[in-house]
Parts: structure tokens; sequence; C-alpha cells
């Protein structure tokens, strides 16, 4: 299966800032098909897991701007400009161009 | 908006059988997408387990070998997970999600919280 490795584990941040979440797969994640099958889940405490970005840099409807999701081939980034409280949780990547999908750890943003 | 609801028992004794029941309003799960289960626990975080395609064609992950089995109910608009020989570490929050397609999971019920314990 292929390994998603998040990092840093645990963020701090201030709010109004900025934080940045990386994740790198074990193998590339473009498929055959051209596309490349990664996205961020934001899971809010009590609450399950929601999708805010798809195939990298897509933001599903109702999420704010001030999410942005990068990268390519092994490595990428989901970066959260000017952080509220309501962004407060863990953000998860996951790949689906090789199966079984598989899940990153997770990203605990908090504020300081 | 597709809404899914997890139902079934918070406990489940060591060696039985888990089965978890997924309700599913506001889209025919004969119409598309993918149906599946993800389970969360602490020790191994967000694990997809399967999905039953709108078509009927079944996906395991391969790590839970042949324990998983995942079927439907067109009439009754639901799904099912059945588990087999769980073990405490089975324990986690099991979520039914809906997939458009390659693990591209859109949609997350609530989540049910199963604990395998004697």
């Amino acid at each position: 299966d292929v390994v998603m490795t998040q990092s840093p584990l645990s963020l701090p941040v201030t709010l109004g800032q900025s934080a940045s979440i990386s994740c790198r797969s074990s193998q590339s994640l473009v498929h055959s098909d051209g596309n490349t099958y990664l996205n961020w889940y934001q899971q809010r405490p009590g609450q399950s897991p929601r999708r805010l970005m798809y195939k990298v840099s897509n933001r599903d409807s109702g999420v704010p701007d001030r999410f942005r999701g990068s990268g390519s081939g092994i490595d990428f980034t989901l970066e959260i400009s000017r952080v509220e409280a309501e962004d407060v949780g863990v953000y998860y990547c996951m790949q689906g161009t090789h199966g079984p999908g598989t899940f990153g750890q997770g990203t605990k943003v908090e504020i300081k | 908006q597709v809404q899914l609801q997890e139902s079934g028992p918070g406990l489940v004794k060591p060696s039985e059988t888990l089965s978890l029941t997924c309700a599913v309003s506001g889209y025919s799960i004969g119409s598309g997408y993918f149906w599946g289960w993800v389970r969360q626990s602490p020790g191994k975080g967000l694990e997809w387990m399967g999905s039953i395609h709108h078509g009927g064609s079944l996906h395991h992950n391969p790590s839970l070998q042949s324990r998983v089995t995942i079927s439907r109910d067109t009439s009754k608009n639901v799904f099912y997970l059945k588990m087999t020989s769980v073990t405490a570490a089975d324990t986690a929050v099991y979520y039914c999600v809906t997939d458009e397609g390659q693990w591209n999971i859109n949609n997350w019920g609530q989540g049910t919280l199963v604990t395998v314990s004697s």
C-alpha cells in the first residue's frame, strides 16, 4: 500500500497567521489517466471528516478560499492563510491513485 | 444532499461478527457512486475498508482479508458491513461514506463507535 506521511503532526498557529501542512507519498500519485488523486480532509473536534480539496487543488463547495492545495508527484501541501478559530481540527491527506486508498496520519491544528 | 446514517451494536464480543447498517437518504444507492466503509481507531488512524459500486461490484481492502463483507438492499436504500472474528484491534469509529471513484470520498456519515470487549 502507498504510505502517506504528513508533517508536522502538531501545528500550533496564531490566529490570523498562516499554516502549512505537508503530505508525502511513498510513490508518485500521478494516475495513468493523467489525474492526481490526492484529497485533503478536515476533521473538527467531535465531527466526521469533511472533504476540503480533491485532485490536489480543487476546493469543495463552501470551503473558504483561505485554503489552498498544491503539489505534484509525491509532495503535496495544504496551506491555510489567515487561520481562524473554526479551522481547529485534524487535517488528513488521502491518496486514491493506487488501490487501496490510504490516509496520512493526520496533522492537528490548534490555536496558540 | 446525500445523507448517511450508521446504526448497529456498540459492543461486540471478541471472535464474534460486527454488523452495521448505513441508511441513505437523498439519493438512490443504485443510481451512482461507490458506497463504502471507513474506520478510525487511535492505533491505525483512518482506514478504508471496502465499498460496493452502484452496479453491485465489490471492493475490499486486502489488509482485512476475507473478514469483511459489504452488501446492500436497494429496495430499502441501505448498505451493510459485516466483519467476522473481531478482536480488540477492531475497536473503532465506523463511518459509512460515498465515493465518487478512485477513493474520492466526498461524504461521510456521523460515525458509530464499536467496542470489541467481553
